[in-house]
This record gives structure tokens, sequence and C-alpha cells, in this order.
């Protein structure tokens, strides 16, 4: 079975400031990853993802994430946070595709102040 | 680029009605669906996946009974939430998938039993 922890449920950073958001994983296959971000009272949007191609993978909004096999983590990360970048991010995993189902982290709460 | 409409996106009902409610695919033909459900402030739980002209597949404790799932063509998957009562409560979300890439989700349905 494959799981994921998010580490913080609640992150802050100032306007500007480095983001990171922290995705460990646990799977007995090659993974695929995924980030997602939330809205309030909306649906999740895909930021990126990881399909064992390129290691550091480019997504929207300025977003990028790193997959490392050695530490098993796939952390987000954005050089200079917006206030537009508040709200939930939900890391997942699937265990046999980009089109299959997703097993969701608990999320992390990005909050960002002036 | 692909577009998942959920409707309603928000419902309140008595207890012990049922409630309906429609995902579509508005401009794919998605084989499978998913549902989800999500309490306040925690992450997705797949509750089932549809499959478009077979019975849904669903994830362990969840009462098929309870939540039906139909998934009667490659645009529309409905769940209907049978004799509702205020613990099914809750924010519902689809996604569908268009081939081999990642889900598509909708903007989710607040659910509301009184």
């Amino acid at each position: 079975a494959q799981s994921v922890t998010q580490l913080g449920s609640h992150v802050s950073v100032s306007e500007g400031a480095l983001v990171l958001l922290r995705c460990n994983y646990s799977s007995s296959v090659p993974p695929y990853l995924f980030w997602y971000v939330q809205y309030p009272n909306q649906g999740l949007q895909l930021l990126l993802k990881y399909t064992s191609a390129a290691t550091l993978v480019k997504g929207i909004n300025g977003f990028e994430a790193e997959f490392k096999k050695s530490e098993t983590s796939f952390h987000l990360t954005k050089p200079s946070a917006h206030m537009s970048d508040a709200a939930e991010y939900f890391c997942a995993v699937s265990r046999t595709g980009t089109a299959s189902k997703l097993t969701f982290g608990t999320g992390t709460r990005l909050q960002v102040t002036l | 680029g692909a577009v998942v409409s959920q409707h309603p996106s928000w419902v309140i009902c008595k207890s012990g009605t049922s409630v309906k409610i429609e995902c579509r695919s508005l401009d794919f033909q998605a084989t499978t669906m998913f549902w989800y459900r999500q309490f306040p402030k925690q992450s997705l739980m797949l509750m089932a996946t549809s499959n478009e002209g077979s019975k849904a597949t669903y994830e362990q404790g969840v009462e098929k009974d309870k939540f039906l799932i139909n998934h009667a063509s490659l645009t529309l998957s409905t769940l209907t939430v049978t004799s509702a009562h205020p613990e099914d409560s809750s924010f519902y979300i689809c996604s569908a998938i268009d081939r081999n890439q990642p889900q598509h989700f909708g903007d989710g349905t607040r659910l509301s039993i009184l």
C-alpha cells in the first residue's frame, strides 16, 4: 500500500519569502506523485506531477517539487510567496499511474502574511 | 482545458431525505470518475470508483446502499445519498479521468443535513 505524510498542517510565510511544504511518501513500487491546491469551498487543482521522468518537476504558478528517492520525499517549493498562494495544499500518491486512484496526505494550510 | 462540473454546489435538506449530486465532464469523455468525501479541515477520502456502464467499486467502510453511484454515460456520474442524516453532512467532491491524464476535480458539493 502507498501513503503520503505531510509534515506541518499549517505553514505561515511572509509575502516574498520562500515556500516549502513537505511531503514524504511510502510506496512498494515506483510512485506517481502529485501536488494539488484547494481554495476554500472549491475542488482541487493540479499543481504538478512526478511520473518517473525528470526528478525536478516544474508546475503552475511558479511552484516546483523535487523527487528524492533516497529521502522518499517530494517537497513543494516556491521561491517567493504571493498573497494569492494562501490555500490548502495536498500531496498525493498513485501506485499505478496518473489516471488511477489517489491517496492523499492530510494537507497543509499555507498562510501568507504581509 | 478539461472541466468537470459538479451540481449542486450547496444543498441543505431535512434528515431522512435523499440527495442526488451530479458530476459531469464537460469537454471530454470520462471512462472513470471518482467520488471523495472531505470533512472540515481534513483530507479527501476516496469513497468509490465509478466506471461507465458497470457497478461502482466502493472503498472499505463505505456503505454502498447508503451512497448510490450511477455512471450511466461517459460524461455523467451521480452520487445519491439515501435517507440522509446529519452525520452525512460533508463536502463531496468528484473527479474524472480524461484518458491517461491526471484527475480533473469538480468544485465540490457542500451537503448539510438538518
